[in-house]
């Protein structure tokens, strides 16, 4: 069965540092998405991507942060100049739609 | 915000079914019910989505009541790999914002005991 993949599956970086989180959805899906969930709290929704460009995005999806889809597969989310606060699991996940389907997460943790 | 009420933990004994209640009493006539759950820190899971009829597929069955102000999610013989957070969330299915985005609440806890 396809599913979403997401690597790293864990990242280290310091406060300032610029990162990289990368997903590869699946193979026939339209839409793409990014969710964060901080340790203990709710998973919030950050960012839609539709036919090359942003459809939605969220209040916490701010100058710093930005995504891509540089090629035909991958999904990328750029985080320019991490915050402590930004530690979380980051969960890319895809949609024909109406259903979506998420990817494992990756776990960001700037220090 | 999440349009969905949901208890925040239930217990349900290996074996039996699991029966997880949710409230969505402003649910909008276009907006269909799903539910994701979550098994410690993996991604949200997929289960089952429904509009106003009785759903079911290999993992669960969607009971929604007629007025559609609430559903039941049925898992009919819970095991220990069924605990986790399941969430209820309204979403509308929108001609021209097919993609939108999902809310998630709190969610109900489900712990399935030995």
């Amino acid at each position: 069965e396809p599913e979403v993949t997401q690597t790293p599956s864990h990242q280290v970086t310091q406060m300032g540092q610029e990162v990289i989180l990368r997903c590869v959805p699946i193979s026939n899906h339209l839409y793409f998405y990014w969710y964060r969930q901080i340790l203990g709290q709710k998973v919030e929704f950050l960012v839609s991507f539709y036919n090359n460009e942003i459809s939605e995005k969220s209040e916490i999806f701010d100058d710093q942060f930005s995504v891509e889809r540089p090629d035909g597969s991958n999904f990328t989310l750029k985080i320019r100049s991490t915050k402590l606060e930004d530690s979380a699991m980051y969960f890319c996940a895809s949609s024909r739609p109406p259903e979506q389907y998420f990817g494992p997460g990756t776990r960001l943790t700037v220090t | 915000d999440a349009k969905t009420t949901q208890p925040p933990s239930m217990d349900c004994a290996e074996g039996r079914a699991a029966n997880l209640p949710c409230n969505h009493s402003t649910i909008s006539g276009n907006e269909y019910v799903y539910w994701y759950r979550q098994i410690h820190s993996q991604g949200p899971q997929y289960i089952i989505h429904g509009l106003k009829n009785n759903e079911t597929n290999e993992m669960a069955s969607l009971i929604i009541t007629e007025d559609r102000k609430s559903s039941t999610l049925i898992l009919p013989h819970a095991t220990l790999r069924d605990t986790a957070v399941y969430y209820c969330i309204v979403r509308p299915h929108l001609r021209d914002n097919y993609g939108q985005n999902f809310v998630f609440g709190p969610g109900t806890r489900l712990s399935v005991l030995p």
